[in-house]
């Protein structure tokens, strides 16, 4: 299979941590890579891999995979923090294409 | 630096074509590719295809083979993405995007990838 399935909305008060998963067979053999997009901006890597952070991501942010599914934890979430987020792998189908996950919108309260 | 610099917006009618440009620059390696990432209007990223700067491997999402076509300039390091048979549906920001490979670990060992720098995005209007 070459979907990705993330839950379409999260919330998290100000200062807590949440959670943000993305299921897919892909996940088994790959790790996955992370985007935070805001409104009317490009995406932005945040996390990829076991647990890669890019420059300039703050350390509130981490990753890690286990079985099927990889996910993104954001500690003491802040106002900033509020944004789609998007998973993405290759697939495990001979043509090794893109996926993306559907997306979940944090919401930060 | 690394930057992608994008070509400007696009109107077209249905049934036209459309070419995006994505220039790179600040990096002087050749091991990744430029990835095509689109997106509709209130909706999610949709992947569409991958060229190899490196040599001739170009990959498309299924739903788009046949319709899009990904070239690379070496000389100028400027990506290309035309999409033909336009209709009302394709109307949506693209981005291009640099796309790297890296080796995983243990116990998933296999490369993955991740795409770290993205341009601003073109917009495409399809309407009659």
């Amino acid at each position: 299979s070459s979907e990705l399935t993330q839950d379409p909305a999260v919330s998290v008060a100000l200062g807590q941590t949440v959670k943000i998963t993305c299921q897919g067979d892909s996940l088994r053999r790959y790790y996955a890579s992370w985007y935070q997009q805001k409104p009317g901006q490009a995406p932005v890597l945040v996390m990829y891999g076991k647990n890669n952070r890019p420059s300039g991501i703050s350390d509130r942010v981490s990753g890690s995979a286990s079985g099927n599914t990889a996910s993104l934890t954001i500690t003491g979430a802040q106002a900033e923090d509020e944004a789609d987020y998007y998973c993405y792998s290759r697939d495990i189908s001979g043509n090794h294409i893109g996926v993306f996950g559907g997306g979940t919108r944090l919401t930060v309260l | 630096h690394v930057q992608l610099v994008q070509s400007g917006a696009e109107v077209r009618k249905p049934g036209a074509s459309v070419k995006v440009s994505c220039k790179a620059s600040g990096y002087t390696s050749t091991n990744y590719g430029i990835s095509w990432v689109r997106q509709a209007p209130g909706q999610g990223l949709e992947w569409m295809g991958w060229i190899s700067v490196q040599n001739d491997n170009i990959k498309y999402a299924q739903r788009f083979q046949g319709r899009v076509t990904l070239t690379i300039d070496p000389v100028t390091s400027t990506a290309y993405m035309e999409l033909r048979s336009l209709r009302s549906g394709d109307t949506a920001v693209y981005y291009c995007a640099r796309e790297l490979p890296a080796p995983g670990d243990y116990p998933r060992v296999d490369y993955f990838y991740y795409m770290d720098v993205w341009g601003k995005g073109t917009t495409v209007t399809v309407s009659s």
